[in-house]
């Protein structure tokens, strides 16, 4: 059972737009999530958090939204640049350490 | 942000050896690191959680054997894959949090093991 869904495995924006990627979850205990971003070959290289408590999170280019009674979160990236190219995955945590990790979208920005 | 190095990044070994993946936080200490796997267009799957000072704790369907998890400091965890199949084959992850309760999880760059 996949407690944290992706479901758009990739996405393909134009450079200076906005990418928009979306994250869903079943376990009413997460309280902390996460995006990380990844190269191939590489670990991932954290982005963005938000606590259950908060409703939006921005940092810089990067906004994260959460909908708790959705179970839905999502990542905005505005503008776009073709340096995002890469996979994003969307973690969630709750009671305990552990992330949870969905599948990843790849995200493509193009020129 | 905070430095998580992992070491190999990549190591080839023949089938029946044993291959260590060291994990190294360099400017915090951990008293908690955790291992993932992944495969191939497939997300991270935990596969232990690593204590300091004691026995580390595996994922359902994770041989504990297979896998030796040992975390002797709060800056240190090695994952041993013993008597490696080709099907062991995979790209290995660390991550470690802050034993000051930062929630952030950083990672090393990973290792690409391949088993020949």
């Amino acid at each position: 059972d996949q407690q944290v869904k992706q479901n758009s495995p990739s996405l393909s924006v134009q450079e200076g737009r906005i990418s928009i990627l979306n994250c869903d979850y079943t376990n009413s205990m997460f309280d902390y999530f996460l995006w990380y971003k990844k190269y191939p070959a590489e670990g991932p290289t954290f982005l963005i958090s938000i606590s259950s408590i908060k409703d939006k999170n921005e940092d810089g280019r990067f906004t994260v939204f959460l909908n708790k009674s959705a179970k839905h979160l999502s990542l905005h990236i505005v503008p776009s640049q073709p340096g995002d190219s890469a996979v994003y995955f969307c973690a969630a945590e709750g009671g305990s350490e552990k992330l949870v990790f969905g599948k990843g979208t790849k995200l493509t920005v193009n020129p | 942000g905070a430095v998580v190095s992992q070491h190999p990044s990549w190591v080839i070994c023949k089938s029946g050896t044993s291959v260590k993946i060291e994990c190294r936080s360099l400017d915090f200490q951990a008293t908690t690191m955790f291992w993932y796997r992944q495969f191939p267009k497939q997300s991270l799957m935990l596969m232990a959680t690593s204590n300091e000072g004691s026995k580390a704790t595996y994922e359902q369907g994770v041989e504990k054997d297979k896998f030796l998890i040992n975390h002797a400091s709060l800056t240190l965890s090695t994952l041993t894959v013993t008597s490696a199949h080709p099907e062991d084959s995979s790209f290995y992850i660390c991550s470690a949090r802050d034993a000051r309760g930062f929630t952030e999880a950083f990672f090393g760059q990973g290792t690409r093991l391949t088993v020949v």
